[in-house]
């Protein structure tokens, strides 16, 4: 089976400055789908970024950018130019294609004025 | 872009109560459509995935009887749980995925389920 893990249960980030968040994922597939989730204390899960296998540019959402290692297994999540409101727990997840989502335990960010 | 309504958001009641949670996409057919629970500052565990038109697949450890689901149209899952108790107390999410495999899921904002 899958297995997602984020190894940093918390995180911490002064305003204006940049974050990375840790995951690495295991799997013996080639083609499948990552994503970061943010989850505020709404508890609204709100999709951040979204990298395909196949494709070996890293994704990029404005602030938010992904390194993508696939031979390491690895897929960490930059937040650059911090802002109070990327305070949040991030879930790092896998879906292999037409399967569900698997999710890693979470990092909660929390964002320093 | 595609929106998946859950309600209702807040839920209280008595011990003994079946409660039904009712998850619908608005703006798209969604075939398959998950739950989950979430305990406070964890993550998300998978119950089932709910598809439309045959039987819900459940998660190892969760009890069919109990979560009941059903997926009677395109844009439309619900879970009863019934006979609640307070340790079914949690925070239920479901999410719908519309076209292909590799989309992303789409997530309702939640219900907060507690029984006194």
């Amino acid at each position: 089976a899958q297995t997602v893990t984020q190894s940093q249960p918390e995180m911490s980030v002064q305003e204006a400055e940049t974050v990375t968040l840790s995951c690495t994922y295991d799997t013996s597939e080639s083609d499948y789908y990552l994503f970061w989730y943010k989850q505020p204390p709404s508890r609204q899960m709100i999709l951040v970024i979204r990298q395909e296998a196949y494709k070996q540019q890293n994704a990029t959402e404005n602030r938010f950018s992904v390194n993508f290692q696939k031979a390491a297994k690895s897929f960490s999540l930059k937040i650059s130019d911090s802002q109070l409101g990327d305070a949040a727990m991030y879930f790092c997840a896998y879906l292999e294609y037409g399967n569900k989502l698997v999710f890693g335990a979470g990092t909660i960010l929390r964002v320093k004025s | 872009g595609a929106v998946v309504s859950q309600h209702p958001s807040r839920v209280i009641c008595k011990s003994g109560t079946s409660v039904k949670i009712e998850c619908r996409s608005l703006d798209f057919q969604a075939t398959t459509m998950f739950w989950y629970r979430q305990f406070p500052k964890q993550s998300l565990m998978l119950m089932a995935t709910s598809n439309e038109g045959s039987k819900a697949t459940y998660e190892q450890g969760v009890e069919k009887d109990k979560f009941l689901i059903n997926h009677a149209s395109l844009t439309l899952s619900t879970l009863t749980v019934t006979s609640a108790h307070p340790e079914d107390s949690s925070f239920y999410i479901c999410s719908a995925r519309d076209t292909g495999g590799g989309q992303p899921q789409h997530f309702g904002d939640g219900t907060r389920l507690s029984i006194l």
